[in-house]
């Protein structure tokens, strides 16, 4: 059964045009991620949530933003897409506890910026 | 400056063949994680190591915490191992990945 659940697999957007992923997990982790990897890189992490707490790489665009209504739900928002943003976007959720941090990825949101 | 760094970059093996990824990274670590991409794009994580070796199945993981190098191994290699190996170390909280083994082992 699917752990951490990405909507949809597959979105394609216009240029400008906003755009949200969703992220969905039933292991009551604490921590959620959320990653952008784009062709042949390796995946880069954007921001997290420990608990409500919000924290933001110091590298990540202001175009990228986040919710977190609740423990099972994240969200990435982009504000104004552009072509340099199609990318496979990943979200992963772990929790820190004794020392194991092992972090559990969804199958990813491969999104299209026309 | 790349505080990971895995080797090869791409490595084709035959059927059976004992295969060896590395790793090396440049600063104290807490954790190593060494995670598993498919061609379809989804992550599975393999092991987590903060010192030792761990084994599961036909993959082993070891890590040399002095050396700040991990290696993973997997003994008799099949197709469907073909995958991206990646590693990541745990660094002040952060995940930072390297940029991946793409593994292609043929029948």
């Amino acid at each position: 059964d699917a752990m951490v659940i990405q909507n949809p697999r597959y979105q394609v957007t216009q240029f400008g045009k906003p755009v949200t992923l969703s992220c969905s997990q039933t292991l009551n982790h604490n921590v959620m991620y959320w990653y952008q990897q784009k062709s042949s890189q390796a995946p880069k992490l954007l921001f997290h949530y420990y608990d409500k707490d919000f924290n933001n790489e110091a590298d990540t665009p202001d175009n990228f933003q986040s919710r977190r209504p609740n423990t099972s739900f994240c969200f990435l928002d982009i504000r104004s897409p552009g072509l340099g943003d199609a990318a496979m976007y990943l979200c992963a959720t772990s929790r820190v506890l004794q020392g194991e941090n092992i972090q559990y990825f969804g199958a990813g949101t491969r999104l299209s910026v026309l | 400056k790349n505080e990971v760094e895995q080797s090869p970059q791409n490595l084709t093996a035959q059927e059976g063949e004992f295969i060896t990824i590395n790793c090396s990274y440049s600063v104290g670590i807490s954790a190593l994680h060494w995670l598993q991409q498919h061609p379809g794009g989804g992550i599975v994580s393999l092991f987590m190591l903060s010192s030792g070796k761990k084994k599961h199945g036909r993959l082993i993981a070891t890590i040399n915490i002095q050396e700040k190098h991990s290696s993973l191994h997997i003994t008799a290699s099949h197709p469907r191992d073909s995958a991206v190996y990646i590693c990541a170390v745990r660094i002040q909280g952060n995940l930072i990945f390297g940029k991946g083994t793409k593994l292609s082992v043929k029948p």
